[in-house]
């Protein structure tokens, strides 16, 4: 059985903050990994994605990626109360995509 | 525009009925999924199709059906044998499914709620 886990939070942070999020994967096979924001009642988007050892940065969001550990982890620095949403962590397995619970985050004003 | 749409956004059902939910994509994508999310919880992979006409079942198919004519569309019928079927249901498409870094991306959602 391919798992995904998260943290389901909620993980408040005050407005400025860095926001660390992290997810474990099972299957050492996986060579794809990602991260989508979805808003409350909307669907997913994909914010980051990371296929290499160590860290990928896009603006304010780094993702951090360990296969060794089997660990994935995003890193939003300068927290908005705009960022406050769930975070899905999705792994590649190949012929799916396997999601975790994902975690919610509160920036608070 | 490319991307991907669903209709409709908000589906009311009565027990017993058979609705349809539509997805749609102008991205060329070859692979289709459909997603179903509950209150609080991740993404439940229902049915994925990598090719027209070819479509396999994913973890929860059980009272629900599809179909892949055409590239573009991949429409979900959620039968009168999902006992449960009141959530969100997401489609997504992808380049090429068979890729370890085959990327998906979401519509925007249909909302079905069971009366």
């Amino acid at each position: 059985q391919k798992e995904v886990e998260q943290n389901s939070g909620p993980l408040s942070v005050p407005e400025g903050a860095i926001a660390s999020l992290n997810c474990t994967y099972s299957d050492r096979v996986s060579q794809s990994f990602f991260w989508y924001r979805q808003y409350s009642g909307k669907s997913p988007e994909l914010i980051m994605s990371i296929y290499s050892n160590g860290d990928k940065e896009d603006g304010r969001f780094t993702a951090q990626l360990n296969k060794a550990s089997q660990y994935v982890s995003l890193l939003i620095r300068d927290s908005q109360p705009s960022d406050s949403a769930t975070y899905l962590c999705a792994v590649n397995y190949g012929q799916n995509f396997v999601f975790g619970p994902g975690t919610r985050l509160s920036v608070l004003p | 525009d490319g991307g991907i749409t669903q209709s409709p956004k908000y589906l009311f059902r009565k027990e017993g009925q058979n609705v349809t939910l539509s997805c749609e994509q102008n991205l060329n994508h070859d692979a289709m999924y459909w997603y179903r999310q509950d209150p609080g919880q991740g993404l439940r992979l229902i049915y994925y199709s990598q090719i027209v006409n070819d479509f396999q079942k994913g973890d929860i198919a059980e009272g629900y059906s599809v179909s892949r004519e055409k590239k573009e569309s991949f429409p979900l019928t959620v039968t009168s044998a999902q006992k449960n079927p009141t959530a969100f249901y997401l489609c997504a498409s992808s380049i090429w499914s068979l890729s370890p870094f085959d990327t998906q991306y979401f519509g925007p959602g249909t909302r079905l709620t069971v009366l």
